[in-house]
């Protein structure tokens, strides 16, 4: 599976747009990019993933650019219960499991 | 709504001791996981399951070992605790399915003290 780079840590004002980004540059044609987030003592969950396309759903929206090296994940309204460890991993279907790298810190302040 | 429940949130053990973590899902599953987080070290694969008793060993697999003998239940065996496996244990499942292999749903966790 390809490996993912993120920024350490992002800041973001609550209200306001938060986008994550992400590089995957050795991402192969079948592999499609994960998000997940991960609030303080609890358990990752998930957000959304995408192989080509750009998506939507009610947490959030992935671009993926054309060449699909490299991922935005878009929080539209960030909130304060935004702020956690957000990581993009990049997984092919042949694998069964994700590995986590360190992900970036996101904090939200009003 | 999926679940994933894990039995013990808090743990304490003594050095030695055999520890058993159980993690239930309950949305038919295929695959089961189990990883460590510590700080500064993130979550680490332990071992998953795709199957019942079918295991394969994660990134570090040594001191630890699992039992799926039924779908829905994987467990985690530390065979003789040690205090350099004091961490966060989280249990994760998923379907196999194309495309949904990589949509994990977490339980808690159970933080485990090992004495």
């Amino acid at each position: 599976d390809a490996k993912t780079t993120q920024p350490t840590s992002m800041d973001c004002a609550e209200g306001r747009a938060a986008n994550l980004p992400c590089n995957h540059s050795t991402i192969s044609g079948n592999e499609y990019v994960y998000w997940y987030r991960q609030i303080h003592s609890q358990g990752p969950q998930y957000i959304i993933h995408g192989l080509k396309n750009n998506e939507t759903n009610e947490m959030a929206s992935l671009i993926i650019t054309e060449d699909r090296k490299s991922s935005t994940l878009i929080l539209p309204h960030a909130t304060l219960r935004d702020t956690a460890v957000y990581y993009c991993i990049v997984k092919n279907q042949a694998g069964t499991a994700l590995i986590f790298g360190k992900g970036t810190t996101l904090s939200v302040s009003s | 709504d999926v679940k994933v429940t894990q039995s013990s949130r808090y743990l304490v053990k003594r050095t030695g001791e055999k520890v058993f973590l159980e993690c239930v899902q309950d949305m038919d599953h295929e695959n089961m996981f189990w990883y460590r987080q510590d700080p500064g070290l993130g979550l680490r694969l332990i071992y998953f399951s795709y199957d019942v008793k079918m295991k394969e060993k994660g990134d570090i697999p040594e001191g630890y070992s699992v039992s799926r003998e039924k779908k829905e239940r994987f467990s985690l065996i530390l065979e003789s605790a040690s205090t350099n496996q004091t961490s966060m244990y989280l249990c994760a499942s998923s379907f196999r399915g194309q495309a949904r292999t990589g949509e994990l749903f977490f339980g808690e966790g159970s933080r485990l003290t090992v004495l």
